[in-house]
């Protein structure tokens, strides 16, 4: 079984849609959780941290469940930018500085 | 600003030659480790190393070697290219046993003939 897992998509979705993807982790254990965004040969980048309580930033919402162990990254009003892949990671929790990651979500918004 | 930054960012080269990706942060992390990420593969750690002169296997390291002399600089060594080492690669840095995210240098995309 894979450390984290993530429904690879395409989501495709009109501009002003909202979108919603969901991404499980294998380790009760484990410590933090992020959402990063890659855009197509490009570096990943921090999109938010996920904390226990649930953050929101601007028109994305993060929440944990750790009873469920799982992580969903919430976007409102989808812009054409916000095209990209959504990686989940996962930071472990006994080699504390190991990172999983996920496969990736791809988000397509259209006109 | 801070940074990893990672060079060279484009190479084609052939089989059989020795290479050196370098990445170097500017953030005094003590964690540093490589990726690659490869279509419907995801990232793979490569290496990683803990400290200076601390260094471990990642989850594909074969083909691969890293030194870390120094806390800023953790270079990927490919003693021998080979084309399954075509791939697109990432140096990234966070602090150690901490709860931070990692930050990850530009990319390097790398093609073996």
């Amino acid at each position: 079984r894979k450390e984290v897992e993530q429904d690879p998509g395409p989501f495709n979705v009109p501009e002003g849609a909202t979108v919603a993807f969901n991404c499980t982790y294998s380790n009760s254990a484990s410590q933090s959780f992020f959402w990063y965004r890659q855009d197509c040969r490009k570096e990943p980048k921090l999109l938010m941290s996920v904390y226990s309580s649930g953050n929101e930033d601007g028109r994305f919402t993060a929440q944990l469940n750790r009873a469920s162990q799982y992580i969903s990254l919430l976007i409102r009003d989808s812009k054409l930018s916000d095209s990209a892949t959504y990686l989940c990671v996962v930071k472990g929790a006994y080699n504390f500085n190991k990172f999983y990651f996920g496969s990736g979500t791809k988000l397509n918004v259209k006109p | 600003e801070a940074q990893v930054t990672q060079n060279p960012r484009y190479l084609i080269t052939v089989t059989g030659k020795k290479l050196t990706v370098t990445c170097s942060q500017n953030m005094n992390h003590e964690y540093m480790s490589w990726y690659r990420q490869d279509p419907g593969l995801g990232l793979r750690q490569i290496y990683y190393s803990m400290n200076v002169e601390v260094t471990d296997k990642g989850d594909v390291p074969e083909g691969y070697k890293v030194s870390r002399k120094e806390k800023r600089n953790f270079p990927l060594i490919l003693e021998s290219t080979s084309p399954n080492q075509t791939s697109l690669y990432f140096c990234a840095s966070d602090r150690l046993y901490s709860n931070q995210p990692q930050h990850f240098g530009d990319g390097t995309r790398l093609s073996i003939l």
